[in-house]
């Protein structure tokens, strides 16, 4: 069964920041949270990851709870092309690449 | 990042013949593995292919209908035996354990329908 749990679906106006949640109340002191996202008729994408310190790269933010238990994925500006499922997992980095996947959040940008 | 590509992208078969697709990553890689995700739904691990040895699969699949290669690191084939309609999905290969480590890359996918 997958670790985390995320809202089925969500939508956000283009231009706007896009704010995914995920709940992980299981996680161990050793597992990171990873987001992939994967758009419509293509392989899933690696977003970013982290373990307790809130992360950011050129395609999103992610913030992580202070007991760990919840995460949220923030694109900042999002556009018409971040329309896709997301995926929150939590697993051990270097170890357990068999990631278990969960429903992910269909993310709707509306113009 | 690692660049991986599937071969091939989508095909029809027939009941009860056989489909081999390859997966090529462009850097050697530890680990690669091979995902099934049916319409609509979320991915599913079929196995682990393991470099020189037998493929480790997931509770539901087995290596009579899921014939797994990996010759080398960068190199794996999954094969789909005797198919029926009910293999029609997208097969996913995916590659991590190599310089970036803790990331894990995936192909474009490969769509299979049997008729």
């Amino acid at each position: 069964d997958a670790k985390t749990t995320q809202p089925t679906s969500m939508d956000c106006a283009e231009g706007r920041a896009a704010n995914l949640p995920c709940n992980h109340s299981t996680i161990s002191g050793n597992e990171y949270v990873y987001w992939y996202r994967q758009i419509h008729s293509q392989g899933p994408q690696y977003i970013i990851h982290g373990l307790k310190n809130n992360e950011t790269n050129e395609m999103a933010s992610l913030i992580i709870t202070e007991d760990r238990k919840s995460s949220t994925l923030i694109l900042p500006h999002a556009t018409l092309r971040d329309t896709a499922v997301y995926y929150c997992i939590v697993r051990v980095k270097d170890s357990n690449y068999q990631l278990i996947w969960g429903a992910g959040t269909k993310l709707i940008i509306k113009p | 990042s690692a660049v991986i590509s599937q071969k091939p992208s989508r095909d029809i078969c027939q009941r009860g013949t056989s489909l081999t697709i390859q997966c090529q990553v462009d850097s050697q890689v530890t680990m690669m593995f091979w995902y099934r995700q049916q319409p609509g739904q979320s991915l599913t691990l079929i196995a682990t292919a393991n470099q020189g040895s037998e493929a480790t699969y997931e509770s539901g699949f087995v290596i009579d209908k899921f014939p797994i290669s990996r010759p080398n690191l960068t190199f794996s084939t999954l094969t789909v035996s005797n198919m029926s309609p009910e293999d029609s999905s997208i097969y996913l290969c995916s590659a991590g354990g190599g310089a970036n480590t803790g990331e894990l890359f995936f192909g474009e996918g490969s769509r299979l329908t049997v008729l």
